[in-house]
């Protein structure tokens, strides 16, 4: 069985400062990875996934995250972050690639500081 | 445009009483999906269906209902046996299990 740990609920940054936002792992077999966004009383959108290609991949609206097998984590990052970025963040792991088996982090959400 | 439509967007009941969530996608997927969110929490699987007339149950299934007669609804059932329904109802659907989610807009749901 998998699991997701988002560490962090709530995340403040100041407008062009770095967005970093954790996620770790747990897998008994090669994880896929995925970060979604929800903006507020909307569904969830992607924002990028892993299915063990490239470590590091980029995903819309300027985010990236880095696959760390080492560390089991999956954090999403921007470089600057936007008045738009406020939003809450999903992480969320499979141990196969069927949605039925997608397992969610409990979210982080991110405050972006004028 | 395509897409995923969760009507009502609020919706009250008294406790006891049955209420449907619609689910409509005009995307032309085969597989969709309930959801429950709840705050600080993640989302979890309710009901889904990889094909019409068929449905499984997901992880929290107990006192919720679903139908899939046509590819394109997939409507869900909040019946009195559900003990705390009050929550945020999500409805994804995907080309395949296997490809990412699609979600709706949602729909919050109030039991008094």
């Amino acid at each position: 069985a998998q699991s997701v740990t988002q560490l962090g609920s709530h995340v403040s940054v100041s407008e062009g400062a770095l967005v970093l936002l954790r996620c770790n792992y747990s897998s008994s077999v090669p994880p896929y990875l995925f970060w979604y966004v929800q903006y507020p009383n909307q569904g969830l959108q992607l924002l990028l996934k892993y299915t063990s290609a490239a470590t590091l991949v980029k995903g819309i609206n300027g985010f990236e995250a880095e696959f760390k097998k080492s560390e089991t984590s999956f954090h999403l990052t921007k470089p600057s972050a936007h008045m738009s970025d406020a939003a809450e963040y999903f992480c969320a792991v499979s141990d196969n690639f069927g949605n039925e088996k997608l397992t969610f982090g409990t979210g982080t959400r991110l405050t972006i500081i004028p | 445009d395509g897409g995923i439509t969760q009507s009502p967007k609020y919706l009250f009941r008294k406790e006891g009483q049955n209420v449907t969530l619609s689910c409509e996608q005009n995307l032309n997927h085969d597989a969709m999906y309930w959801y429950r969110q709840d705050p600080g929490q993640g989302l979890r699987l309710i009901y889904y269906s990889q094909i019409v007339n068929d449905f499984q149950k997901g992880d929290i299934a107990e006192g919720y209902s679903v139908s899939r007669e046509k590819k394109e609804s997939f409507p869900l059932t909040v019946t009195s046996a559900q003990k705390n329904p009050t929550a945020f109802y999500l409805c994804a659907s995907s080309p395949t299990e296997n490809s990412p989610l699609h979600f709706g807009n949602g729909t919050r749901l109030t039991v008094t």
